[in-house]
Formats: C-alpha cells, structure tokens, sequence
C-alpha cells in the first residue's frame, strides 16, 4: 500500500482565498483524522471521521473549515477565505482499528500571505 | 478527559548519552499507549506501542513500559545517536475514540 496520500504537498495562496487539501486514506481503514501543525500550537486535531461520518469537529477553528469525507477512499479539507494565520503544515491520519495504530500522511504545508 | 503530558523540551544530548523522555497520562479505563517520532519535514510515524499494563513496546533501540501504577509511558535509549533528533509525542487511545497527544518533545543529539 502506498500509505496516506495528501496532495497538494505545498500550497502558497494569498488572503481571502479558497483552499482545498486532499487526502487518500490507506485501503481498509476506517477511521480518517486532519491534524494541524505549528511551532505555537503544536499538533491540534481538527476534526475525524468513522465509516466517512464526521464524529467530533471540536477541533474546527472557525466556520470558514469544513471537512467532508464522501467515501471511504478520500477526504477534503476546505478553507474559505483563507488567513494568514491559518498558515501551517495539515496533516492527514487514517487508522488500522484492529491495532489503533495511526498513520501520517507527509502533510500539506499551508502559507497563506 | 483524556490527556497525555510529557517533558517539556527542547532536549539536547551528547551521541551515546542516555535518554529518557517522561509521559504521563490521565484516562478512564485502559487506554493504549503509543510513542511516534516526527522527522523533519514529515509526517508523524510510529515509534512503539503498549496495549495493556506491563507491556513494553520496543523498536529501534528505543523502549517504553505501561506502568498503570504510575500511569507513566516513558520513552527509553541506552545509546542515542545523531539520527535520532526528532520530535517525540507520547499518544493514548481507547476503544474506536480519537488518538490523544502530548504536545510533544523535540530531541536534538550531537555528535
């Protein structure tokens, strides 16, 4: 298996636009997580799914975040309109229940000027 | 809730010194405890793991026992080397729940 594949690997927009991060789970999990990452904040989760359905969004900044996962092989982060400080590195992490271990993606490194 | 905290850092060490990184926790019933290892400009990527009280999790050279008395998952090397700088984040998880981190705890060795 080729792992979590994210996409895009880097991203420089400018404030007020639309971004979109993609994620292609590992085949046969279940579980799908978007973290975020920053020297100030460290590792903050923002949302996960079970069987494509959002469980807990608590970790959703703001209402311009939404997430969707419309099935089992692909999820999207979506931020609109972007900030500056929403500048970070996404990751994304899907999950073997059978041993609960998590698996990264390389992340989505967000610069937003 | 659940929470997970570790030492804080920046660690810095000599190579061949001894390591040791504190973890403890806070949990209702008996979570699975993980260590993961951040590379620069990486993902996170499994360390070791413990599902139940007693059990040590190894790899790499690295060890961690789940101590349910102390509620402790400490990470252990008897030899670091300058490959091992990295950040550190001790995780818990239970049942079909979300994998708690700590915030974290970055390691730089020298030669």
């Amino acid at each position: 298996d080729a792992g979590v594949i994210q996409s895009p690997r880097h991203e420089v927009t400018e404030m007020g636009q639309e971004v979109t991060l993609r994620c292609k789970p590992i085949s046969g999990h279940n579980s799908l997580f978007w973290y975020r990452q920053t020297m100030m904040r460290g590792l903050e989760l923002l949302i996960y799914f079970n069987n494509n359905v959002p469980i807990d969004d608590s970790g959703m900044p703001e209402d311009r975040f939404s997430a969707k996962m419309p099935n089992a092989s692909f999820s999207t982060l979506k931020i609109q309109p972007s900030e500056p400080r929403d500048s970070a590195v996404y990751f994304c992490a899907s999950r073997d229940l059978n041993t609960g271990e998590l698996f990264f993606g390389e992340g989505s490194r967000l610069t937003v000027l | 809730g659940d929470s997970v905290t570790q030492m804080e850092g920046p660690v810095t060490l000599s190579e061949e010194a001894f390591l040791t990184i504190n973890c403890t926790y806070t949990a209702t019933g008996y979570p699975s405890l993980f260590w993961y290892v951040q590379y620069p400009g990486e993902g996170l990527q499994l360390l070791l793991k413990a599902t139940k009280a007693d059990d040590k999790g190894s790899n790499k050279g690295f060890e961690a026992t789940y101590r349910k008395e102390t509620t402790s998952f400490h990470l252990e090397k008897g030899s670091v080397q300058v490959s091992d700088s990295a950040v550190y984040f001790c995780a818990l998880i239970q049942g079909a729940q979300k994998l708690v981190f700590g915030q974290g705890t970055r390691l730089t060795i020298n030669p």
